[in-house]
Parts: C-alpha cells; structure tokens; sequence
C-alpha cells in the first residue's frame, strides 16, 4: 500500500513564524502536491512537483513556498505565517506520466494565532 | 479534516438504502474524474475513476455516471452502510496534465 506521511497532525503557532511542513511518501512516485482545504471550498491546489528540485505554482501559491530535494520528501514553507494560513494542510503523491489517482497524507491542521 | 462537512449540502440515507451524490464539473475539456472519499480527521481516499470515453463505470457497490453533454457526475453507493458515512469529493483533470480541480464535497450521513 502506498503510504504517505505528514510530520504532524496539528501544529499551533504565532503571526510571523516560519513554518515548515514535511511530508514523506513510500512508493517512488514522480508527483507530489501541496493542498489546502478550508469549509466549503474543497481543496486548493498550492504548489506541485513533478521531479527532485522541479515545483510548479497551483492555485494559491501566495505565501508559500516548497522544497523538493529528495524523490519521496515535499515540504511546504509558510515564510511568515499569518492568520488567514489556518487551515487543514494535505499532502499527496502520484505516479508520473498521464494522470491518476493522487494518494493523499492524513493531513496537517495548523492554527496560527 | 474535522471541520470538513460544515457548510456542505448534507445527503441523509438509511441504512441499506442506495445512495446518489452529484457533481457538476465546470471544465467541457475534462477527461477523467475521480471519486474520493473523506472520513472524519482523516485525508481524503480513492473510490473511483472514470475516463471521458466511458459512460459508466462499476466497482465494488460502488458505480459513476459520467454525463459529459450537461458535465454531471454521480456516484452511486449500494446498500450503504454506515461506515460509508464520510464527505465525498468529485475531482475533474483536464488536458491529462497531473492537476486536479476538486469540488467542494457532499457530506453522506448514514443512519442505522
């Protein structure tokens, strides 16, 4: 079974930090997506990858940014977190070549207060 | 996530009654549509897929109609049961680049 991971499962912290969140996954897969998902408007894509050291913008890449150094590791960088960041942060994989199914992390809930 | 199925149409079914959730997808170059499904706390899971050269498409209890002439989606649950109880999410791709548009969900609610 594919696994993906996610650092945490909820993360509190201040107006102004840097955050990071990791995620992992296991199959060797060449994508890897950055989304958020707030009430009511479904998922939001951030960023993507589809290759180590390759990212490309989604949706709502404003205050964000990632880093791909290994295949199986995705981070998301809030540079300087602000309250409108809340919000449940979901990492997922997939293979490369024509599009499939996305395997999703259990997501990260970060609170900035 | 937790907070997931605040504000969202909400479908009630009974116990072992069929289930029918819908999806209007916005994009007519769309070619493949997946279903997943969002329990409580956890991330969102594949039940699903269809690809726009198929009307129809079964698998197990579970079945999509893909309408392409008014871009509508279904999923169909058979016999549900309660575990079935969760949000579910159409995604549409188009052009078979690796980026999915997600709708907003559909929470099912499964009563005993």
């Amino acid at each position: 079974d594919v696994k993906v991971t996610q650092s945490s499962r909820y993360l509190v912290k201040r107006t102004g930090e840097k955050v990071f969140l990791e995620c992992v996954q296991d199959m060797d897969h060449e994508n890897m997506f950055w989304y958020r998902q707030d009430p009511g408007l479904g998922l939001r894509l951030i960023y993507f990858s589809y290759d180590v050291k390759m990212k490309e913008k989604g949706d709502i890449p404003e205050g964000y940014s990632v880093s791909r150094e290994k295949k199986e590791r995705f981070s998301l960088i809030l540079e300087s977190a602000s309250t409108n960041q809340t919000s449940m942060y979901l990492c997922a994989s997939s293979l490369g070549g024509l599009a499939g199914q996305q395997y999703f992390g259990p997501g990260t809930r970060l609170t900035v207060t | 996530g937790e907070s997931v199925g605040l504000h969202l149409p909400t479908l009630s079914v009974q116990e072992g009654d069929n289930s029918i959730i819908n999806c209007a997808y916005s994009n007519s170059a769309s070619d493949y549509f997946i279903w997943y499904k969002q329990e409580s706390g956890k991330g969102p899971q594949f039940i699903i897929d269809i690809r726009s050269n198929m009307d129809k498409r079964q698998g197990q209890r579970v079945t999509v109609l893909l309408n392409k002439t008014v871009k509508h989606l279904s999923l169909q649950i058979a016999a549900t049961q309660p575990g079935d109880s969760a949000v579910y999410f159409c995604a549409e791709n188009p052009y078979n680049f690796n980026k999915f548009y997600f709708g907003s969900g559909t929470k099912l609610n499964v009563k005993p």
